[in-house]
């Protein structure tokens, strides 16, 4: 089945730094690819996703990008704020019925 | 709008019991529903995903006898886990999607504590 790996697990960053999170996947047949913020107690909450077609993909201060032949996706946050500070899990897709989370990456932007 | 709700937050029982959580999609009819399990500072681990009026399709490893999954209603399905034990004590959190959309919806979580 999917395995999706995610790294750093956790990443410190100076307010108004980048933050990058880059994630592995195994399965080939994945096809999309959310991401979710998960703030303390709280919901994780779809930031932005990507499907296989597209290449990367920018919101604002968010951008991901998607490299199929390598299987790997990353999450590129720049301007990063103290209310970036959350844990962010990236995923794969390999059906429509099916998303595995990867392990997440505990994000904190110090003022 | 896409609100899912989920009750209850947090439920203590004894070991034994049975303990049914719901997860409602407020203003959007969900198609399929999603049920994860995630432990402390750890990922969502994806349970059973279910179709509306269909059987839930359970992951690898995942006890369905153990874990029932009941999706009757484009606006609810509901998760019980019988007989608990303290190794199922968790966090349980629900996802909706509506057809169509890959955009999962998540609730807010359920905490069980088996004692």
């Amino acid at each position: 089945g999917e395995n999706v790996e995610q790294h750093p697990s956790t990443l410190s960053v100076q307010e108004g730094d980048s933050a990058v999170i880059k994630c592995t996947y195994s399965d080939s047949a994945s096809n999309y690819f959310p991401w979710y913020k998960q703030e303390l107690g709280k919901r994780p909450q779809l930031i932005i996703d990507i499907r296989s077609n597209v290449g990367e993909k920018k919101d604002q201060r968010i951008a991901v990008t998607l490299n199929k032949t390598a299987k790997h996706f990353s999450l590129h946050i720049t301007e990063t704020q103290p209310e970036d500070s959350a844990v962010y899990f990236c995923a794969a897709s390999p059906s429509y019925d099916k998303v595995i989370f990867g392990p997440g990456t505990s994000l904190s932007v110090i003022p | 709008g896409a609100v899912v709700s989920q009750h209850p937050s947090r439920v203590i029982c004894k070991s034994g019991t049975s303990v049914k959580i719901e997860c409602r999609s407020l203003d959007f009819q969900a198609t399929t529903m999603f049920w994860y399990r995630q432990f402390p500072k750890k990922s969502l681990m994806l349970m059973a995903t279910s179709n509306e009026g269909s059987k839930a399709t359970y992951e690898q490893g995942v006890e369905k006898d153990k874990f029932l999954i009941n999706h009757a209603s484009l606006t609810l399905s509901t998760l019980t886990v019988t007989s608990a034990h303290p190794e199922d004590s968790s966090f349980y959190i629900c996802s909706a999607r509506t057809g169509g959309s890959e955009t999962q919806y998540f609730g807010p979580g359920t905490r069980l504590l088996v004692l």
